[in-house]
């Protein structure tokens, strides 16, 4: 495709259930991002992939909070027995990861708005 | 401590006043540094980039600038519309590393 595709867009889970988040990143780009935005807040970082390099998992809030990615492909994002506090929205960006080139730029996607009842 | 410090958090600003966010960095070496709009509901998408040889750039209403000694960043927007409101997020890209986001200034802009 053409940007980032995410999905799905919007998903409505009951408290203690297991949630699937997808993350299309753009072909070619070896670098994946995960951010989560609560509510009137700012960007928090979960999880970081570049290439077959080991991911830095540190903003992971949780051990019910887990994600893959296979090489530069699909990555997904699964939040186990959900709780309330999980309820955000969640980002994904990709961006070639050439970082020493001056157009380097992170592609976002639409975003997976999370609610849990 | 993040790399990328935005300011304010939060601000409600005046129809057709004008407004500036600003963008501390500590990344270093640097390449480039971009910020994003956010529409509710939406994707953030580009909206100015800067190297490190660039002071200023403009976009329509927005304009950014840079100061890359004292590693710091400005948004200013002008006439400020209701369509403004928004996140706006500032994304530095250090040589050879990862991309270092901001979390964002939330604008709301009132009738």
């Amino acid at each position: 495709g053409a940007g980032v595709s995410q999905s799905p867009s919007n998903k409505v889970t009951e408290k203690g259930k297991d949630v699937e988040l997808r993350c299309d990143p753009i072909s070619g780009h070896t670098a994946l991002y995960w951010y989560r935005q609560r509510l009137g807040q700012g960007l928090e970082f979960l999880i970081y992939f570049q290439g077959n390099s080991a991911p830095d998992k540190s903003g992971l809030p949780s051990d019910r909070f887990s994600a893959e990615r296979t090489g530069e492909s699909v990555s997904t994002l699964t939040i186990q027995r959900t709780q309330q506090e999980d309820s955000a929205v969640y980002l994904c960006a990709s961006s070639s990861g050439v970082e020493a080139a001056s157009h380097t730029e992170a592609f976002f996607g639409q975003g997976t708005r999370l609610t849990v009842v | 401590k993040n790399q990328v410090e935005q300011s304010p958090q939060s601000l409600i600003i005046l129809e057709g006043k004008n407004c500036t966010l600003q963008c501390n960095y500590t990344v270093s070496p640097f390449s480039n540094l971009r910020w994003y709009k956010q529409d509710t509901g939406r994707g953030p998408v580009s909206l100015t980039i800067m190297t490190f040889s660039e002071n200023t750039k403009s976009n329509g209403r927005y304009t950014a600038t840079l100061d890359a000694d004292t590693k710091q960043s400005s948004l200013h927007i002008t006439a400020s519309q209701l369509s403004d409101s928004a996140s706006y997020i500032c994304v530095v890209s250090p040589r050879n590393n990862r991309l270092a986001f901001g979390k964002g200034n939330q604008v709301v802009v009132i009738p």
